[in-house]
């Protein structure tokens, strides 16, 4: 099992509203991600970062914003929520590809599944 | 284009059975192939690793080959269980980066009924 947690799993909430979504990791990774999930889609990368204040957008344009204060926390941040951004959202880590042996395996969490009414 | 195509889209058969779910990409360069079982409602769990060199690999009931020739995959599933039903997503890494840019396909989903 991945040691790495998201918090909500589930979260309803209105048009407006900021939310944040919680990712932790106890792997000691360097890299994490945000990817968006929906329905029968790929996953797409939001926003990735390397290491402690690093932090990138990813391929798909979203309005959160994410912050990198400490290695094992990478919380998502939507200052005003829209329907449009109903979705899942899954976190997920990795170790450096420069590490030896290691292929970039990458841990996902269970996901938090955000309804904006 | 990079990308990765998965078929079937969907896909039923009965528990004890076996089947074969297809990948091809077109990713370039190529660095690693993965297939990740992701059950309704929960995070994408890695299977299987694969590297260039690498022509099969096994996880248990689960046996994935890689063709870096023609780029195709496929993931086998032997004895299918109940606990099978999932979709199952095939992800091909490039080489352009240390990041390594990971494609993703949409997922075949199955399901395994009694």
């Amino acid at each position: 099992e991945a040691d790495i947690y998201q918090t909500p799993r589930y979260l309803v909430i209105g048009t407006g509203k900021k939310i944040t979504l919680e990712c932790s990791q106890t792997m000691g990774h360097d890299k994490m991600y945000w990817y968006q999930q929906d329905p029968g889609m790929e996953l797409h990368l939001i926003h990735y970062s390397y290491g402690v204040n690093s932090t990138e957008k990813g391929d798909l344009s979203s309005e959160s914003t994410v912050s990198r204060i400490r290695t094992e926390h990478f919380p998502l941040t939507l200052e005003s929520a829209r329907p449009s951004h109903t979705s899942q959202y899954l976190c997920a880590s990795s170790e450096s590809r420069r590490t030896s042996g290691n292929t970039g395996e990458l841990f996902f969490g269970e996901g938090s599944r955000l309804t904006v009414l | 284009k990079n990308q990765v195509e998965q078929s079937p889209q969907s896909l039923i058969i009965l528990e004890g059975k076996n089947c074969t779910l297809q990948c091809n990409y077109t990713v370039s360069p190529f660095s690693n192939l993965r297939w990740y079982k992701q059950d309704t409602g929960r995070g994408p769990v890695s299977l299987t690793i694969m590297t260039f060199s690498e022509n099969t690999k096994s996880n248990g009931r689960y046996t994935a080959t890689l063709d870096a020739d023609t780029k195709q995959s496929s993931l086998h599933i032997t004895a299918s269980q109940l606990s099978d039903s999932a979709s199952y997503i095939c992800v091909v890494s490039d080489r352009g980066s240390t990041l390594g840019r990971l494609y993703f396909g949409r997922g075949t989903q199955l399901t395994v009924w009694p």
